[in-house]
């Protein structure tokens, strides 16, 4: 089975500042990855994906991931926070282009992201 | 456009009272699925189904149900059966295998 860990309920930044959103994954096959934003009270939207080839991914509204397999890990960055970045943020993994399961993704907890003025 | 439409946004329940979310999507998707989310959990998958007239269970299904006799409708039932329904009902939908498109819930209330 596969599983999410997202590092940080809670990441607070000032505007302009660097935003850095950690996720690790465990899985027995190479995993597809997502990043999710979530707005109060609305839908997720997807920010980026990877699925093969290039490790670094690029997103809307200039996030950014990286795929590190060595690392398990898939953390989103940008380089410089903007108010209306706050939000929550999902990270979720898939098996099931790999064939290792089942269809359906499997989220982290999400982060909270604070931008401070 | 294409999307996919949950209503109502907001529902309030009484105590051993049946509700139905509804989740529409035109996507035209094989996919649908149900997430409860509640703050500091994530999302946690209640039922899923990938073709009409078929549906599995997810990880916390108890005191839920639902149909899919039509490509383009998913309900969900959240039964007296539920003993803490409180939260926020996400609907979603994707070709097998593919991203999810997600409706902007329902948040329900148990008064």
């Amino acid at each position: 089975a596969q599983s999410v860990t997202q590092l940080g309920s809670h990441v607070s930044v000032s505007e302009g500042a660097l935003v850095l959103l950690r996720c690790n994954y465990s899985s027995s096959v190479p995993p597809y990855l997502f990043w999710y934003v979530q707005y109060p009270n609305q839908g997720l939207q997807l920010l980026l994906k990877y699925t093969t080839g290039a490790t670094l991914v690029k997103g809307i509204n200039g996030f950014e991931a990286e795929f590190k397999k060595s690392e398990t890990s898939f953390h989103l960055t940008k380089p410089s926070a903007h108010m209306s970045d706050a939000a929550e943020y999902f990270c979720a993994v898939s098996l099931f282009y790999s064939g290792g399961g089942a269809d359906g993704l499997t989220f982290g907890k999400g982060t909270h992201l604070i931008i401070q003025p | 456009d294409g999307g996919i439409t949950q209503s109502p946004k907001y529902l309030f329940r009484k105590e051993g009272q049946n509700v139905t979310l509804s989740c529409e999507q035109n996507l035209n998707h094989d996919a649908m699925y149900w997430y409860r989310q509640d703050p500091g959990q994530g999302l946690r998958l209640i039922y899923y189904s990938q073709i009409v007239n078929d549906f599995q269970k997810g990880d916390i299904a108890e005191g839920y149900s639902v149909s899919r006799e039509k490509k383009e409708s998913f309900p969900l039932t959240v039964t007296s059966a539920q003993k803490n329904p409180t939260a926020f009902y996400l609907c979603a939908s994707s070709i097998v295998g593919g991203h999810y498109t997600f409706g902007s819930g329902t948040r329900l209330t148990v008064v």
